[in-house]
């Protein structure tokens, strides 16, 4: 069974850069689609970028100026970079295999890590 | 691109049927068979109850269903169980991206 686990600080200073790993387990990263998916009060859910792990990456165009996602398949995981963060992007951030557009294969998001709270102030 | 629109929140009682619906537009729900739906405790992650439009993964209960028409999806929830109580999330394909809805607080009365 597919597990998945974010970390990375909890708490960034503005104008600094987020980083999140996602660590894959029960089940290869060659496998499938991998997202990065935002929670918070004011936006609700918010997708933010999709990958297979070869590559194509995917990009909310909301924030494509400032984010990147990469696949690091000798780990087994995944990793998100959002850039000049203000108070806006404080949210909990949650991965999750999916992402793809094909039908029948992984064009809906399950399973989800648990989520991290990330806070972005001084 | 915006944010599919849902109703704030639903409530019903045990036993009863609440369909939750999610409107977009011709350039995500319309145009796409790629609408799923996501139940959320608090506390918790969502979990995917339905994908590709009407589908369930194994294991969510057939007493949720779901279907599109033109831009508008519906969620139908029968037999309503105080386990139901959650907030509940559309998401379709949108173009090399992905929306989601506002959420739906579903209250079991």
């Amino acid at each position: 069974q597919v597990q998945l686990q974010e970390s990375g600080p909890g708490l960034v200073q503005p104008s600094e850069t987020l980083s999140l790993t996602c660590n894959v387990s029960g089940d290869s990263i060659r496998t499938s689609y991998w997202s990065w998916i935002r929670q918070s009060p004011e936006k609700g859910l918010e997708w933010i970028a999709y990958m297979y792990y070869s590559g194509n990456p995917k990009y909310n165009p909301s924030l494509e100026s400032r984010v990147t996602i990469l696949v690091d398949t000798s780990k087994n995981h995944f990793s998100l970079k959002l850039n000049s963060v203000t108070t806006a992007d404080t949210a909990v951030y949650y991965c999750a295999r999916g992402g793809s557009s094909w039908s029948g294969y992984y064009n809906w998001f399950d399973p989800w890590g648990q989520g991290t709270l990330v806070t972005v102030s001084s | 691109q915006s944010a599919l629109t849902q109703p704030a929140s639903v409530s019903g009682s045990p036993g009863q049927s609440i369909t939750i619906s999610c409107t977009g537009t011709s350039g995500d729900i319309g145009n796409y068979n790629l609408v799923s739906w996501y139940q959320q405790h608090p506390g918790r992650a969502p979990k995917v109850i339905i994908y590709e439009v009407t589908k369930r993964p194994s294991g969510v209960s057939n007493r949720f269903s779901a279907s599109k028409s033109d831009n508008t999806a519906s969620l139908t929830i029968s037999e309503l169980q105080a386990e139901d109580e959650a907030d509940y999330y559309c998401c379709s394909y949108a173009r090399s991206s992905w929306v989601f809805g506002g959420g739906t607080k579903l209250t079991v009365l």
